[in-house]
C-alpha cells in the first residue's frame, strides 16, 4: 500500500532554513507528480508545491517563490522541501502527497505531516 | 488565481438524512478534454486529508457510493445520499485545472 512518511519539521527562528523530507514506498515513485500543501494552526488547506514526475517541472505558490524549492530523489524514493528565510507565516503542518498522474492533477494519498513551527 | 468558494460553511446533520456541499469556481473548470477539474477531499478530525472524488463526479478507490458528486463549469456539489457517522469533518474542493491549486474554505459537517 501506498506510504508517505515526512520528517524534518521543528521549531526554527524567523530567517532560518529547514528541509522536509518525505519518505515514499508502495509505489513507482518516479511515475508520479508529487506535491506539498500545508495547515495552518486552525485554517485550511493551502497548496504549496508540486513537482512532475521526471522533476522537468515545478510549480509554487507566489508567496512562497524564491524562498522555497521542491525537489526529489527517485533513486531514493524521496521528496524534499528546502524553505530558506522562514517567516512566522510559514508556520503549520506540512502534507506531502502523492498526484494521481505524472504532472499536477490530483492529490491521491497523503502522508501524516510534518509540523513546522517559525518563532519571531 | 482561481478562487474557490464554498457554502455552507457549517453543516449539522442527521444520521440517514441527505447532505448537499456546494462549491463555485471563479473560473470555468472545464479542460477541452472534456473533463471538469474539481476534486473533493475530506479532512476526519485528526487524521490527514483523504481524495473522494475527481475530476468533479469519478469517486476515489474506496468511496462508498452513496458519496456522490457533480458539476460542470463553476457550480460543483457534493452529496451525500444518507450520513453516516464516519462521514463527519471537513470537506474541501480543490481545483486542478492550473497552477496555483486552491481549496476552497472548507465545509464542516458535524453530527445534529
Amino acid at each position: 500500500q501506498v506510504q508517505l512518511v515526512e520528517s524534518g519539521g521543528g521549531v526554527v527562528q524567523s530567517g532560518r532554513s529547514l528541509r522536509l523530507s518525505c519518505a515514499a514506498s508502495g509505489f513507482t515513485f518516479s511515475s508520479y507528480g508529487m506535491h506539498w500543501v500545508r495547515q495552518a494552526p486552525g485554517k485550511g488547506l493551502e497548496w504549496v508545491a508540486s513537482i512532475s514526475h521526471d522533476e522537468s517541472s515545478k510549480y509554487y505558490v507566489d508567496s512562497v517563490k524564491g524562498r522555497f524549492t521542491i525537489s526529489r530523489d527517485n533513486s531514493k524514493n524521496t521528496l524534499y522541501l528546502q524553505m530558506n528565510s522562514l517567516r512566522a507565516e510559514d508556520t503549520a503542518v506540512y502534507y506531502c502527497a502523492k498526484d494521481r498522474r505524472a504532472a499536477v492533477s490530483d492529490l491521491d494519498h497523503w502522508g501524516q505531516g510534518t509540523q513546522v513551527t517559525v518563532s519571531s | 488565481d482561481i478562487v474557490m468558494t464554498q457554502s455552507p460553511l457549517s453543516l449539522p446533520v442527521i444520521p440517514g438524512e441527505p447532505a448537499s456541499i456546494s462549491c463555485r469556481s471563479s473560473q470555468s473548470l472545464l479542460h477541452s478534454n472534456g473533463y471538469n477539474y474539481l476534486d473533493w477531499y475530506l479532512q476526519k478530525p485528526g487524521q490527514s486529508p483523504q481524495l473522494l472524488m475527481y475530476v468533479a463526479s469519478i469517486r476515489a478507490p474506496g468511496v462508498p457510493d452513496r458519496i456522490s458528486g457533480s458539476g460542470s463549469g463553476t457550480d460543483f456539489t457534493l452529496k451525500i445520499s444518507r450520513v453516516e457517522a464516519e462521514d463527519v469533518g471537513v470537506y474541501y474542493c480543490m481545483q486542478a485545472l492550473q497552477t496555483p491549486l486552491t481549496f476552497g474554505g472548507g465545509t464542516k459537517v458535524e453530527i445534529k
